[in-house]
């Protein structure tokens, strides 16, 4: 039972231009939302995360936009730049649950120069 | 400050083996998860610690255990291996400051081959 889900295992945009990345869960208890962006042969590095008290966090280039209703989180990176290129993944905890996160399994960005 | 750091970074091992992974957390930080990455199952988490308890458990059979030290390193193991356990654990660690959720900063990983 896939509790995240990230729907589009890869995504290629143009330097400069809008990645959106998107991610759904189905456990009604998640209350706290994560991003983290992954290199190969490193550990995923943390972007920006949202509570369930807000539907919008915005940190530089990235913003992360929460539909509570719909069980849907996005990721805007604007402008995307080669540097982006990685993996990307979304994560939802329980804040009862301290730091067990459930992750979705992925979406491969590729930022086009 | 340095970041959190796993040991060893690559270990072949084969079947009925077992397996010690070892990590240290950033200084300061109590709290210290595992998590298991597989090209099938994604990013898992199997457990964490907190002040030398167990304090959260994922869905992994007893053949996974981990623990604790007083100085917040971690150690976990496998016994028993299965050519399936072939994966990045992946170890991440937490300041634990109270209220509210508190960010994992996460290690480069152990990759194990299980032959």
């Amino acid at each position: 039972d896939q509790q995240v889900k990230q729907n589009s295992p890869s995504l290629s945009v143009q330097e400069g231009r809008i990645s959106i990345l998107n991610c759904d869960y189905t456990n009604s208890m998640f209350d706290y939302f994560l991003w983290y962006k992954k290199y190969p042969a490193e550990g995923p590095t943390f972007l920006i995360s949202i509570s369930s008290i807000k539907d919008k966090n915005e940190d530089g280039r990235f913003t992360v936009f929460l539909n509570k209703s719909a069980k849907h989180l996005s990721l805007h990176i604007v402008p995307s730049q080669p540097g982006d290129s990685a993996v990307y993944f979304c994560a939802a905890t329980p804040k009862a649950a301290g730091n067990k996160l459930t992750f979705g399994g992925g979406t491969r960005v590729l930022v086009k120069p | 400050k340095a970041g959190v750091t796993q040991t060893p970074r690559y270990l072949i091992k084969t079947r009925g083996q077992q397996v010690t992974l070892s990590c240290s957390p950033i200084s300061g930080h109590r709290s210290v998860s595992w998590y298991q990455q597989t090209p099938g199952q994604g990013l898992q988490f199997l457990f964490e610690y907190f002040s030398e308890t167990q304090r959260n458990k994922g869905n992994f059979p007893g053949r996974f255990s981990g623990r604790q030290f007083s100085n917040s390193r971690s150690e976990m193991n496998v016994s028993t291996l299965e050519l399936g356990d072939s994966a990045l654990y992946l170890c991440a660690s937490s300041p634990q400051v109270a209220g509210g959720y508190n960010e994992q900063f996460f290690g480069p990983g152990t990759r194990l081959t299980v032959l």
